[in-house]
């Protein structure tokens, strides 16, 4: 049964800095990783997503990259703005899509 | 991108009743149609798969006599709480596959039981 986590749970950083969100699976036979955007009350918003096959995606000031044979995959948020404060999760696609737990960001302005 | 509806986006109702809630796909077909629940600060759980003109296939411990699922036509799948209760009120999501192998999210619904 594949099982995805995030770390950290929660981060506060302040305005402008750059950082990294982390996201690890235990079954490393997926076909694609996902990475959403959640605002509170509000549903998903696909952010990117890596093909097994691939080893990262960028968009403007997003990259996210793919290891598969260690299961972990990271998201690189650069230059965070307030507008950034939201849920991110982490989705592993094997049999079906498997959610990570998130993690609550917040950017201090 | 395609997108996918979700009406309503909130109900609330009382305890006994049954609530539908509806999953569209409104600029392509889907075959296959997911429901998801969220529980407050925690991750969506995959709840079952539907497909269209066949019988939906529940995840283990989600009970298929109070999630009825229909997914009548190409476009269309609803998901019935039945005899709704207090603890099934949840973010309910749902998502539908477009090809060639991309899931798209509707933008849920907030099902709260009095």
């Amino acid at each position: 049964k594949q099982e995805v986590t995030q770390i950290p749970a929660a981060l506060s950083v302040p305005e402008g800095e750059n950082l990294v969100l982390n996201c690890s699976f235990t079954d490393s036979a997926i076909y694609n990783l996902q990475w959403f955007r959640q605002d509170p009350g509000k549903g998903l918003t696909s952010l990117l997503l890596i093909q097994s096959s691939q080893r990262e995606q960028t968009s403007g000031r997003l990259n996210a990259s793919l290891d598969k044979s260690s299961g972990r995959s990271t998201l690189y948020i650069a230059a965070s703005q307030p507008g950034d404060s939201a849920t991110y999760l982490c989705a592993a696609e094997g049999e079906k899509l498997t959610f990570g737990t998130g993690t609550r960001l917040t950017i201090i302005p | 991108g395609a997108v996918v509806s979700q009406h309503p986006s909130w109900v609330i109702c009382k305890s006994g009743t049954s609530v539908k809630i509806e999953c569209r796909s409104l600029d392509f077909q889907a075959t296959t149609m997911f429901w998801y629940r969220q529980f407050p600060k925690q991750s969506l759980m995959l709840m079952a798969t539907s497909n269209e003109g066949s019988k939906a296939t529940y995840e283990q411990g989600v009970e298929k006599d109070k999630f009825l699922i229909n997914h009548a036509s190409l476009t269309l799948s609803t998901l019935t709480v039945t005899s709704a209760h207090p603890e099934d009120s949840s973010f309910y999501i749902c998502s539908a596959r477009a090809p060639p192998d991309t899931q798209y999210f509707g933008p849920g619904t907030r099902l709260t039981v009095l």
